[in-house]
């Protein structure tokens, strides 16, 4: 248990279909981030927020829209996914402050897009 | 731009023998961290160990060690005594310079632990 939660764990939805991801962490930290991790690639980092601010949006397609409505949650909205977007999406939080790099990482939501 | 390379796809090793992974990356800047996280088959990725660039002495954490090599580029993890909850997919990790503490990961190694 590393504090950061995400829901729902899987989910499988058609292109056409409206979904959001959630993510929640309890640790104390100010800075959430959104990253994709496919098969055989690299973690993709997608957003990063940190305050609250939204402070890098790492070209990803509009069809992903995130939301930070306070420091403790996160949001991934998803409209009209296609199927290359099948992927676990992962949330990582860590404190903004010098000195602590790390980032705890949530266990994931597996995205299957039919 | 900074990359990290793990060339090491799969891995397999012995319970209670000794493992290294490897990792090496490409940055021109002088200050930075580097990590490793581990992941389960649960999904949930877990800071194993973490170097900073300007330290010299390498970083342990019980079984884990790492082999820092700064003019080589290099950060290998070594796992020691190894048991069967360590197999795992292992991630090496840069963290890139900037407000964002942006990491950047290589394509792991999958560690398999034989009985």
């Amino acid at each position: 248990e590393t504090g950061v939660t995400q829901t729902p764990r899987h989910l499988v939805m058609g292109m056409t279909n409206k979904k959001s991801l959630k993510c929640e962490q309890h640790l104390g930290h100010n800075a959430m981030y959104w990253y994709k991790q496919s098969a055989k690639k690299p973690l993709e980092l997608m957003f990063v927020y940190s305050l609250e601010e939204r402070v890098e949006n790492n070209s990803v397609p509009s069809r992903f829209s995130p939301e930070c409505p306070n420091s403790s949650h996160l949001f991934l909205h998803l409209h009209t996914l296609q199927p290359e977007d099948s992927a676990l999406y992962l949330c990582a939080s860590r404190l903004h402050a010098r000195e602590r790099y790390e980032q705890y990482f949530g266990p994931g939501t597996r995205l299957t897009v039919t | 731009a900074q990359t990290v390379t793990q060339s090491q796809p799969e891995m397999s090793v012995q319970e209670a023998e000794t493992v290294t992974l490897s990792c090496t990356y490409d940055t021109s800047e002088s200050d930075y961290y580097l990590f490793w996280y581990k992941q389960p088959p649960s999904r949930q990725m877990i800071l194993v160990i973490r170097q900073e660039a300007y330290k010299q002495q390498n970083a342990t954490e019980n079984r884990f060690s790492v082999n820092f090599q700064k003019a080589a580029k290099s950060f290998s993890l070594k796992i020691s005594d190894s048991q069967l909850g360590d197999a795992a997919m292992y991630f090496c990790a840069y963290r890139s310079s900037g407000a964002t503490n942006k990491l950047i990961f290589g394509t792991g190694t999958l560690l398999a632990v034989q009985p």
